[in-house]
């Protein structure tokens, strides 16, 4: 059971723009920043988001996140076949811990 | 460059205690604010985090693991090494290093996994 609660599917058919939440608390999304990453097949997972909203050198401009209060989301504009891809959000917790998101697989169409 | 490599046993019995190292370059440990975590994921599963020891030697752990669990550094030979005792099929898992640093609070590099099977 994930602290982070994130939803475990999202699809979407190229061109279009999907969102991934990602629901926490007080301690960990309410009073620390977000990080978003996307996973590949087989692979290690990679940053793709930082400090809520902000994207690593090299990552494409079509990714963007957002977060509001105890919430932050993830969203892919101009979705492409190799967004396909498992999404993970995390955070640090208040508590002196790491949490996670129980991850999103999304799936293009 | 900055690269993290795990290197461990990919077959443990049940009740041993594994041994995983973390070997890293192009920064190092005892740089002010630096840290290397350990994540775990398990076949198919979510990624969990296990725990995260710092350029001062502070210490942190998973709170359903730290029981079973112990952080070490070598900043000589940038070496990170994670113990976890009695371990549990349960256990069969991905095991990832990661580097963080306090002043930015996310995981930027990360090595490319060692999976560790639990069996008899």
């Amino acid at each position: 059971q994930s602290v982070l609660t994130q939803p475990p599917s999202a699809s979407g058919t190229p061109g279009q723009r999907v969102t991934i939440s990602c629901s926490g608390s007080s301690s960990n999304i309410g009073s620390n920043t977000v990080n978003w990453y996307q996973q590949l097949p087989g692979t290690a997972p990679k940053l793709l988001i930082y400090s809520n909203n902000q994207r690593p050198s090299g990552v494409p401009d079509r990714f963007s996140g957002s977060k509001s209060g105890t919430s932050a989301s993830l969203a892919i504009s101009g979705l492409q076949s190799e967004d396909e891809a498992d999404y993970y959000c995390a955070a640090w917790d208040d508590s002196l811990i790491w949490v996670f998101g129980g991850g999103t697989k999304l799936t293009v169409l | 460059q900055v690269t993290l490599r795990e290197s461990g046993p990919a077959l443990v019995k049940p009740t041993q205690t594994l041994t995983l190292t973390c070997t890293f370059s192009g920064f190092s440990l005892s740089t002010s604010g630096m840290c290397v975590s350990w994540i775990r994921q398990p076949p198919g599963k979510a990624l969990e985090w296990l725990a995260l020891i710092d350029w001062d030697d502070d210490k942190y752990y998973s709170t359903s693991l730290k029981t079973r669990l112990t952080i070490s550094k070598d900043t000589s030979k940038n070496q990170v090494v994670l113990t976890m005792t009695n371990m549990d099929p349960v256990d069969t898992a991905t095991y990832y290093c990661a580097r963080t640093n306090w002043g930015t609070y996310y995981f930027d590099y990360w090595g490319q996994g060692t999976l560790v099977t639990v069996s008899s």
